[in-house]
């Protein structure tokens, strides 16, 4: 079946634009997860959802990273007042539910100029 | 706050050699313990998931263990190949009860280079 797909592949901003990322899950997992991966942090959590309510948002780096998940399905991560810190992989996951094994998307890579 | 550290950090080996990589976590309250692979500028393939009360699991050449108690995981590849290249990464998730539930935290990698 379908894996986790993830859009767009690669996006490329200036500074200070918004972006949104985009995540479509496995077809009937219900958990979604965000992740980041950059060269000098590694890969580091940033949200997940069960459902459509996000239990844990401890990951997101500031009050300009935002997440949404409707439908209990696809999931937009959105980033505010884009900085050149924000340069990095954005990975998405997916579980059939929470405490399962998490497949992954292959990632947007973001560059902000 | 859970660390997850990978050693070595990168390994180069001639094809045919059985290799161990290393994992290590400093909280043992974990759930489970997931190892992936990642090959350059993609995503994420899950290898082997160990939940907390396994000690090990199998999938073709590759074995993993999990010593929850001492806080490590060691992932045994055998007969490698060349197409094992790749960044391995081990990941823990903490024990069920918190909102930090489906949180994995991950190590650093190990990446890996077969040569023929």
């Amino acid at each position: 079946g379908a894996g986790v797909s993830q859009s767009p592949s690669n996006k490329v901003t200036e500074k200070g634009k918004d972006v949104e990322l985009r995540c479509d899950p496995i077809s009937g997992h219900t958990a979604l997860y965000w992740y980041r991966q950059s060269l000098g942090q590694g890969l580091e959590f940033l949200i997940y959802f069960q459902g459509n309510s996000a239990p844990d948002k401890s990951g997101l780096p500031s009050d300009r990273f935002s997440a949404e998940r409707t439908g209990g399905s696809v999931s937009t991560l959105t980033i505010q007042r884009t900085q050149q810190e924000d340069s990095a992989v954005y990975l998405c996951a997916s579980s059939l539910d929470t405490g399962y094994e998490q497949y992954f998307g292959p990632g947007t890579r973001l560059t902000v100029t | 706050k859970q660390e997850v550290t990978q050693i070595p950090a990168a390994l180069s080996v001639p094809e045919g050699e059985n290799l161990v990589l290393n994992c290590s976590f400093t909280d043992s309250a974990i759930y489970n313990l997931q190892w992936f692979r990642q090959d350059p500028g993609k995503g994420l393939t899950s290898l082997l998931l160990i939940q907390s009360s396994q000690r090990e699991q199998t999938s073709g050449r590759l074995n993993a263990s999990l010593d929850k108690s001492s806080g490590r995981s060691t992932l045994y590849i055998a007969a490698s190949q060349p197409g094992d290249s790749a960044t391995y990464l081990c990941a823990v998730r903490p024990d069920a009860g918190g909102t930090s539930y489906g949180k994995l935290t991950f190590g650093q990698g190990t990446i890996l280079t077969v040569h023929p």
